[in-house]
């Protein structure tokens, strides 16, 4: 069974101090590792898709990079607007289409 | 970029009735649509595949005949949810991808409250 693990739930930040979270998956294949943000009273609205272990994408202060146990979201010099739900999902290779996710780790920045 | 419209946003229903949620791709086809659970705190959990012009794919423990999914067209896809009880007060959040490896869209959820 395919399971996504983020840490930590929640984590509260300054503005402008940098931090990491942190996606661990086990799949019987990997076909793809997708970052979502999630506002309250929101769908999740996509940042990132990664596909293969050294890979990494970058957006704004976003980075996510993967190895072939976990992701990490590097999050740089935040400000008060990143504040959201991240959420991790992957999609296993040779099955269903659909996505599985972790809990997401609730972000608050503080001015 | 993909646009995923849901429609209600918001639903307040009595115990016993019925409800439908509509998904819509705005911009694009989609032979595949899902539909997505949330409870608060709690990761997206996947209900069912909406196939166009078949049978839905349901998930093990999800009720086939309490939550009825149509895929009519390629832009439209509908979540029934019927005899609805208070236990079914719930996010429910549809998506769609455009092309086979690209990521999913999702739209932006109907939050239902039965009484």
């Amino acid at each position: 069974e395919d399971q996504v693990t983020q840490s930590p739930e929640a984590l509260r930040l300054q503005e402008g101090e940098s931090s990491s979270l942190n996606c661990s998956y086990t799949v019987s294949g990997l076909r793809g590792l997708f970052w979502y943000r999630q506002d309250p009273g929101k769908g999740p609205e996509f940042l990132f898709t990664l596909y293969s272990a050294g890979e990494e994408k970058e957006k704004e202060r976003l980075k996510a990079t993967l190895t072939k146990k976990e992701s990490f979201l590097h999050i740089t010099a935040p400000k008060p607007e990143d504040s959201a739900t991240y959420l991790c999902a992957v999609q296993a290779s040779g099955g269903a289409d659909g996505l599985t996710f972790g809990k997401g780790t609730h972000l608050i920045i503080q001015p | 970029g993909a646009v995923v419209s849901q429609h209600p946003s918001r639903v307040i229903c009595k115990s016993g009735t019925s409800v439908k949620i509509e998904c819509r791709s705005l911009d694009f086809q989609a032979t595949t649509m899902f539909w997505y659970r949330q409870f608060p705190k709690k990761s997206l959990m996947l209900m069912a595949t909406s196939n166009e012009g078949s049978k839905a794919t349901y998930e093990q423990g999800v009720e086939k005949d309490k939550f009825l999914i149509n895929h009519a067209s390629l832009t439209l896809s509908t979540l029934t949810v019927t005899s609805a009880h208070p236990e079914d007060s719930s996010f429910y959040i549809c998506s769609a991808r455009d092309l086979r490896d690209s990521p999913l869209h999702f739209g932006n959820g109907t939050r239902l409250t039965v009484t």
